[in-house]
């Protein structure tokens, strides 16, 4: 699995959007790029994935460059419940083994 | 639909003893499995169930082993407990073992003294 990097702590406030960014320069053509978060106390929470194309959905809009080396994920209008450890995965469709790395902490302040 | 199940929410154990761990799926879930997060090491993938068998492993110990009932169900077993498995064990499940998302329960909190 390609290895990610992310900054380990942003803030943002509420209200405003969140775009934690991730690098995932080693990515192999059929891995996808996997984002989840984790609140204090609880499991991780699956967010969104993609593979090349930008993805939307309820919780949140997922940007991949063209190069595939790099994406972002937006958090639209982000809410003080949007707290917690986020996480970006590269790994291939379906794969029940992720690899978890340090994540960014992101903190919405109000 | 209820989530991920995950029992006991606490457990306090001694070192050597041994201890069992219980993850119920959401209902028709056919995939479970487990990782350890500890804050030195981060989350870490330990197996990995279908259909009762055995998919995939990560890179623990022997002493740590589970096992996936035909209800889906699944547990895993830590013997011979060592201070260092001191941990927050989750549990995933996912539709089938090709389903990109996992859904974790809240976990189990083990702690080793």
């Amino acid at each position: 699995d390609a290895k990610t990097t992310q900054p380990p702590s942003m803030d943002c406030a509420e209200g405003r959007a969140a775009n934690l960014p991730c690098n995932h320069s080693t990515i192999s053509g059929n891995e996808y790029v996997y984002w989840y978060r984790q609140i204090h106390s609880q499991g991780p929470q699956y967010i969104i994935h993609g593979l090349k194309n930008n993805e939307t959905n309820e919780m949140a809009s997922l940007i991949i460059t063209e190069d595939r080396k790099s994406s972002t994920l937006i958090l639209p209008h982000a809410t003080l419940r949007d707290t917690a450890v986020y996480y970006c995965i590269a790994g291939i469709q379906g794969a029940q083994k992720l690899v978890f790395g340090q994540g960014t902490r992101l903190t919405i302040n109000p | 639909k209820a989530g991920v199940t995950q029992t006991p929410r606490y457990l306090i154990k001694t070192r050597g003893q041994q201890v069992t761990l219980s993850c119920s799926p959401i209902s028709g879930h056919r995939s479970v499995s487990w990782y350890q997060q500890t804050p030195g090491q981060g989350l870490q993938f330990l197996f990995e169930y279908f259909s009762e068998t055995q998919r995939n492993k990560g890179n623990f110990p022997g002493r740590f082993s589970g096992r996936q009932f035909s209800n889906s169900r699944s547990e895993m077993n830590v013997s011979t407990l060592e201070l260092g498995d001191s941990a927050l064990y989750l549990c995933a499940s996912s539709l089938s073992n090709k389903n990109e998302k996992l859904f974790f329960g809240s976990g189990t909190q083990l702690s080793v003294l």
